[in-house]
Parts: C-alpha cells; sequence; structure tokens
C-alpha cells in the first residue's frame, strides 16, 4: 500500500542553519504532496504541497519540489528561525477518496 | 471562514463509557474527514464522507466507532465501550471537492481513557 517515510528526528539546528528534512513516499499512481506543520499545542497547517512530478512548492521560505525519479519530496530552508520550532509531518494524497497518509512526523527544533 | 471547529477538546473518560466527538467544516467543503493520532505518531485515516455519504472506512475503525455527517453539514464521530487503547488526538479536516486543493484540519479533541 502507499506509504511515506521521514527522517526520524528530533533535529536541533542554531538559528540561521539550512534546514533538510527527508521525505520518500511509495504510491501507485500519482499523488499529490503535502508538508504539514504543527507547532505546539496547535493543529495541523499546511505549509506547501506539489500536485506533480517536478512541481516546486513554496511557502514562509520553506521549498519542495516534487521528485518521481527517487520518489521524494524533501523539505529545504535555507535559513531558520526560533519560530520554525515545531513538529513537520510529510503526506501524500492518492485515490479518488483523497485521504491523506503521513509520515511519522520530524520534530524540529532551533536555538537562538 | 471560521476554519474547522472539534468539540470537546478535551475529553476524559472511564473505560467502558461511551464518547461522542463533532466537528463542523469549513461550510462550502463538501469533503470531511476523520483522522486519529498518537503521541510521536503522524495522524492515521480513519473515515471520509462526500457530503452525507460516508464513501471510505479504515480497517482501523472498528464496530465500535462510528461516525455520521447528517445533511452534509457538522460529522460526529462516537465510540462506543471505550479502551485504553483508544486513548488519542482525533482530528477533523475538511476539503473542497478534490484532493489537490489541500485539506483543513481542525485542532483535534484529545481523549483520555482512564
Amino acid at each position: 500500500g502507499d506509504s511515506v517515510t521521514q527522517m526520524e528526528g528530533p533535529v536541533t539546528l542554531s538559528e540561521e542553519a539550512f534546514l533538510t528534512i527527508n521525505c520518500t513516499y511509495t504510491a501507485t499512481g500519482y499523488p499529490s504532496l503535502f508538508w504539514y506543520v504543527q507547532y505546539p499545542g496547535e493543529g495541523l497547517q499546511l505549509l506547501l504541497k506539489a500536485t506533480k512530478a517536478d512541481d516546486k512548492g513554496s511557502n514562509k521560505g520553506f521549498e519542495a519540489t516534487y521528485r518521481k525519479e527517487t520518489t521524494s519530496f524533501h523539505l529545504e530552508k535555507g535559513s531558520v528561525q526560533v519560530s520554525d520550532s515545531a513538529v513537520y509531518f510529510c503526506a501524500l494524497s492518492a485515490g479518488q477518496g483523497g485521504k491523506l497518509i503521513f509520515g511519522q512526523g520530524t520534530e524540529l527544533s532551533v536555538k537562538p | 471562514d471560521t476554519g474547522v471547529s472539534q468539540n470537546p477538546r478535551h475529553k476524559i473518560t472511564k473505560r467502558g463509557q461511551n464518547v461522542t466527538f463533532r466537528c463542523d467544516p469549513i461550510s462550502e467543503h463538501n469533503r470531511l474527514y476523520w483522522y486519529r493520532q498518537t503521541l510521536g505518531q503522524g495522524p492515521e485515516f480513519l473515515t471520509y464522507f462526500q457530503n452525507e455519504a460516508q464513501l471510505e472506512k479504515s480497517r482501523l475503525l472498528s464496530d465500535r466507532f462510528s461516525a455520521e455527517r447528517p445533511k452534509g453539514s457538522f460529522s460526529t464521530l462516537e465510540i462506543q465501550r471505550t479502551e485504553q487503547g483508544d486513548s488519542a488526538m482525533y482530528l477533523c479536516a475538511s476539503s473542497l471537492g478534490f484532493r489537490d486543493y489541500g485539506y483543513t484540519f481542525g485542532s483535534g479533541t484529545r481523549l483520555t481513557v482512564v
């Protein structure tokens, strides 16, 4: 079945460091890919998405490119801030129902 | 747009009791999804509705779980004879039709079964 695998956390970075969170997927067909963020005590928020191969999603300085050849959707940010501390979830949506399948989440902690 | 609203935010119940959660989606969204999230894990799909029709249920949704969406508006998720393993965050999300639009999540209902 369809699945998403993320790099394990927690990831601890200093402010202004470069961030990469790896995400790979397994899916039949052509899924849409998403990154969601969950700040402490809050619900899931859509960070960015890509709907077809080679699409780049971007938002708030974060970027991810849909790579069909490597079945990957890695999240990157050039300079992280303390306010980026959160749990990041990679997800895919496939099939007529459009349900989301999530990875296990990667906790990011950014220190001043 | 008031977002997706879930009530209650927290629920503590004794094992064996029944509980019901409510989700109010964004008004124009025709699809509504329920997920369950346990500590340190990503959300797991439970079921979804298109308008009032329940179109898919996960194998995670045992006979003790039932969901409804009368009139295609709000939805309820009921758990009968709760067990300690039911302790989790229950998330509701809504979307407008196609999967490419993304989904708006509520803040969730945290259930603790003691």
